[in-house]
C-alpha cells in the first residue's frame, strides 16, 4: 500500500527557533499534502493544503507566516515552524490523497514537537 | 457547517464482548466516509471507508460499518473485541471536490478490560 513518511519524527527545541518537518510520499506522487495538528486526546485539525508548484492554502486561524509550508516537488512538502513557541508543542500529522478521485488518503506517523 | 460528531469519548467494553462507536455526520448531497485507527504516539491507519455502493463496509481487523443516508451515521462495529483493540478512534468525512478536506470528529477511545 501507499506509504508517507515524516521525519523527524520527534523533535524537542528550544523557544524561539525555527524547525522544519519534511512529508514524502514513498511509492506515490502527491500534487496536494495535508497538514494536520492534534493536541493530547483531541482530534486532528486540518491546518493547511500543501500545493505542489504553488502557495498552500491555510484553514481559518492558522498563521501562515508562522507555519511555512512548501512543496517543493510531488513527493515532498515541508512545514517549517518559525519563532516557535511552547504553545506550538505538538503532534503534527501529514497525509497524502491517491486512489481513483484521490478519496483515499494516506498519513505519515506524525511528528511530536516540544518546545521548551 | 459541516461537521462530524462521535458522541462517545470513551468506550470501555471487556474482551471478547461486542462494541459499537457511534459517528454522525452533517448532511450533504455526496459524502464519503471513513474511520480511522490511532495507537498511541502513532499517525492513522485506515480501518475502513464508504465510497458508493453497498451501505455495509467491512475492513481490517474484522470491523464493519454501515452507512445510513436518512440517520446521517455510519457506526463502526465490531462483535469480539481484543485487547490489542485498544485505541483511538476516529470518523471522518470529505464532502469531495477539488480540495477532498477530511473533517475528523473528536475520536472514541475503546478500552478493552480483560
Amino acid at each position: 500500500g501507499a506509504v508517507v513518511s515524516q521525519h523527524p519524527s520527534r523533535v524537542i527545541c528550544k523557544s524561539g527557533t525555527s524547525v522544519k518537518i519534511e512529508c514524502r510520499s514513498l511509492d506515490f506522487q502527491a500534487t496536494t499534502m495535508f497538514w494536520y495538528r492534534q493536541f493530547p486526546k483531541q482530534s486532528l485539525m486540518l491546518m493547511a493544503t500543501s500545493n505542489e508548484g504553488s502557495k498552500a492554502t491555510y484553514e481559518q486561524g492558522v498563521e501562515k507566516d508562522k507555519f511555512l509550508i512548501n512543496h517543493a516537488s510531488l513527493t515532498l512538502s515541508t512545514l517549517t515552524v518559525t519563532s516557535a513557541h511552547p504553545e506550538d508543542s505538538s503532534f503534527y500529522i501529514c497525509s497524502a490523497p491517491r486512489g481513483l478521485a484521490y478519496n483515499e488518503q494516506f498519513f505519515g506517523p506524525g511528528t511530536r514537537l516540544t518546545v521548551l | 457547517a459541516q461537521s462530524v460528531t462521535q458522541l462517545d469519548s470513551q468506550v470501555p467494553v471487556f474482551e471478547e464482548a461486542p462494541v459499537e462507536l457511534r459517528c454522525n455526520y452533517s448532511s450533504s448531497v455526496s459524502v464519503y466516509l471513513f474511520w480511522y485507527v490511532q495507537y498511541p504516539n502513532q499517525g492513522l491507519q485506515l480501518l475502513l471507508k464508504y465510497l458508493s455502493g453497498s451501505t455495509l463496509v467491512k475492513g481490517i481487523n474484522g470491523f464493519e460499518a454501515e452507512f445510513n443516508k436518512s440517520q446521517t451515521s455510519f457506526h463502526l462495529r465490531k462483535p469480539s473485541v481484543h485487547i490489542s483493540d485498544t485505541a483511538e478512534y476516529f470518523c471522518a468525512v470529505s464532502y469531495g471536490g477539488a480540495t477532498n478536506k477530511l473533517i475528523f470528529g473528536t475520536g472514541t477511545l475503546l478500552a478493552v478490560q480483560p
